[in-house]
């Protein structure tokens, strides 16, 4: 079964509005989440690590205060997409791994397509 | 960084061939590998990880890892037109480092 959920799968906001997407690890305790967009035909692009109690690092060009994430416990990371723009529409995934072991995959959330009108 | 490469096809084989999925890294020190599968739309999927010089077999699957050339395959047999995905090479280290993927594409 799935290890990791993403919520919501599908979403359609306005522009200008703000869409919260939740991760959640889920028989596992993940300090360290990932969060990727890909457009479509386009490779899977990492956006952020998520780091549980600590700020999330960003990868460059991803603009911190546009793409909020909260990382409050070790279960659940949040990526807030904030005044959403029609060029802002993608698919989200997110993904975690547990830790402290080479042989340990990430699995990786169902994703989130979102659409900004 | 440590980066990953890949083909990125697409690779175009009939049902009932081998496929042949290729990639190289650049860090001599990178000690193991996972394989993911994304069908068009959906998150990717773990098929397969390889963490020792050799091969792996998994089913249909075969992976294959060579440290000293610096590249892991993954081989699929007996293709099926369902095995049509993109295939994602990636390294499990904290900054995960995926290839940009190669496209399959099995043919009826």
């Amino acid at each position: 079964g799935a290890v990791v959920s993403q919520h919501p799968s599908r979403v359609i906001c306005k522009s200008g509005t703000s869409v919260k997407i939740e991760c959640r690890s889920l028989d596992f305790q993940a300090t360290t989440m990932f969060w990727y967009r890909q457009f479509p035909k386009q490779s899977l692009m990492l956006m952020a690590t998520s780091n549980e109690g600590s700020k999330a690092t960003y990868e460059q060009g991803v603009e911190k205060d546009k793409f909020l994430i909260n990382h409050a416990s070790l279960t659940l990371s949040t990526l807030t997409v904030t005044s959403a723009h029609p060029e802002d529409s993608s698919f989200y995934i997110c993904s975690a791994g547990r830790q402290g072991a080479l042989d340990s995959p990430l699995h990786f959330g169902n994703g989130t397509r979102l659409t900004v009108t | 960084q440590k980066e990953v490469e890949q083909n990125s096809g697409p690779l175009s084989v009939p049902e009932g061939a081998i496929a042949s999925l290729n990639c190289t890294y650049s860090d001599r020190g990178s000690q193991s590998f996972f394989w993911y599968r994304q069908y068009s739309g959906k998150s990717p999927e773990l098929i397969m990880f390889i963490y020792s010089n050799g091969d792996k077999e998994d089913g249909r699957f075969t992976a294959q890892l060579n440290k000293a050339s610096q590249y892991v395959s993954l081989l699929i047999r007996d293709s099926q037109p369902s095995d049509s995905a993109t295939y994602l090479c990636a390294l499990p280290e904290s900054e995960v480092t995926f290839g940009t993927g190669t496209k399959l594409q099995v043919i009826p």
